[in-house]
């Protein structure tokens, strides 16, 4: 199967300790998305990268989120002194151009709970 | 401010029941509508994409439609297996660069046999 995969799909911690989260796109897509679900709510956009650019982050992402594609391939997503609030799903999808920049792939996600 | 907005919440139907669920949306500079499924604990899976008034797409079961201010998606003669949370989603354009989706709460869909 050559879906988006993440890792891990799921990760306890305590307030306070960081995070990260891996993110593996579909191999010939160039943009990668990360977004952010809590229960009962549609996916919020935090950041995408095009290559290893990352052109558009959210207003919303606190200085404690920080993204990286180094090589424009795999994605990190860390947080840093996690919060209770930051307990939510957090998605990575890809797409191919910008053209299908709404035809995104997602993977699986990680589920995050801070304790 | 760009918003988008599905009702209902919920829906429950009986096999082979037909309805359609609805995403309205004020935003400036439409780039696209997208429809997506989204199954308990998965990410969600790519269904449609709207980019202009009157346009129509469909598959299977389910046709989605688009006006100037919402979208249907309209399920004929569902299944069980259609169960799962709808997502509608509009391309807007982004606050630096670019381009991003900004999600609906989603409707989930329960069909009952």
């Amino acid at each position: 199967d050559t879906g988006v995969s993440q890792d891990p799909r799921h990760k306890i911690t305590k307030r306070g300790q960081n995070v990260t989260f891996r993110c593996d796109p579909i191999s010939e897509h160039n943009r990668l998305y990360w977004y952010r679900q809590t229960l009962g709510q549609g996916p919020e956009f935090l950041t995408y990268f095009q290559n290893e650019a990352q052109l558009e982050k959210s207003r919303l992402l606190s200085d404690r989120f920080s993204a990286e594609r180094p090589k424009g391939s795999f994605s990190t997503l860390e947080i840093q002194r996690t919060e209770q609030g930051d307990s939510a799903m957090y998605l990575c999808a890809s797409s191919k151009t910008r053209d299908s920049a709404g035809e995104q792939y997602f993977g699986p996600g990680t589920r995050l709970t801070v304790t | 401010e760009d918003q988008v907005t599905q009702s209902p919440e919920a829906l429950r139907l009986q096999e082979g029941e037909s309805s359609s669920l609805n995403c309205s949306y004020t935003v400036s500079g439409l780039r696209g509508l997208f429809w997506y499924r989204q199954d308990p604990g998965k990410g969600p899976e790519f269904l449609f994409t709207l980019y202009s008034a009157g346009e129509e797409k469909e598959k299977e079961r389910l046709k989605a439609t688009l006006t100037k201010k919402e979208s249907f998606l309209h399920i004929t003669a569902p299944k069980p297996e259609d169960s799962a949370t709808y997502l509608c989603a509009v391309e807007i354009r982004g606050e630096t660069s670019g381009s991003r989706l900004t999600f609906g709460e989603g409707t989930q869909l329960t069909v009952n046999p």
